[in-house]
């Protein structure tokens, strides 16, 4: 059974950072790429970035380029989303989320970005 | 961008009655190896998502029956054949074609 768990998340002033991780089991995680969808309160699903199974490839939504680093360790099997220059805006629950087909996903994990 | 277009944004379904959710693109989604790269998926209230449909019209695993996608190129519907007390909750399509991936708005099923 694949699963997901994402950890990391909390409180954090805007300008700040956070790295959330994702502790993948149940399947040949550097087999499958990877990614990160996030969901501000209230508001629909938002795709963030995707990696390749060997972390070569990357890719990042305009919102949060420049910004955020998706990253993976397939020797821990873990999943990595390092958040920089957080806003207010990036308050959501943050899924991480198999493949780029997204066939399954963690219980999220809550950024809140405020003073 | 592809921009996912949902209708209707909120569904009220009588319990046994069939529901039908539109997700149109605004550009094709057919991929050029062939295949047409839309999910559908279900959050319902307070937990994650989950993929129901993959590639159109393929079911998950563990995906009740009563569930069934269709269409082609732009234009993609998702059907429940009779709506139950479970299946109250939020439905997304998304694109999984084009880079960057999008998601509809979301369509709201309630029980009436």
């Amino acid at each position: 059974e694949v699963q997901l768990l994402e950890s990391g998340g909390g409180l954090v002033q805007p300008g700040g950072s956070l790295r959330l991780s994702c502790a993948a089991s149940g399947f040949t995680f550097s087999s499958s790429s990877m990614t990160w969808v996030r969901q501000a309160p209230g508001k629909g699903l938002e795709w963030v970035s995707t990696i390749s199974g060997s972390g070569g490839t990357t890719y990042y939504a305009d919102s949060v380029k420049g910004r955020f680093t998706i990253s993976r360790d397939n020797s821990k099997n873990t999943l990595y989303l390092q958040m920089n220059s957080l806003r207010a805006e990036d308050t959501a629950i943050y899924y991480c989320a198999k493949s780029s087909n997204l066939d399954a996903w963690g219980q999220g994990s809550t950024v809140t970005v405020s003073s | 961008d592809v921009v996912m277009t949902q209708s209707p944004l909120s569904l009220p379904v009588t319990l046994g009655q069939p529901a039908s959710i539109s997700c149109r693109s605004s550009q094709s989604l057919v991929y050029s190896d062939g295949n047409t790269y839309l999910n559908w998926f279900q959050q319902r209230p307070g937990q994650s998502p989950r993929r129901l449909i993959y590639k159109v019209s393929n079911r998950d695993s563990g995906v009740p029956d009563r569930f069934s996608g269709s269409g082609s190129g732009t234009d993609f519907t998702l059907k429940i054949s009779r709506v139950e007390a479970e299946d109250v909750g939020i439905y997304y399509c998304m694109q999984a074609t084009h880079w960057p991936r999008t998601f509809g708005q979301g369509t709201k099923v309630e029980i009436k």
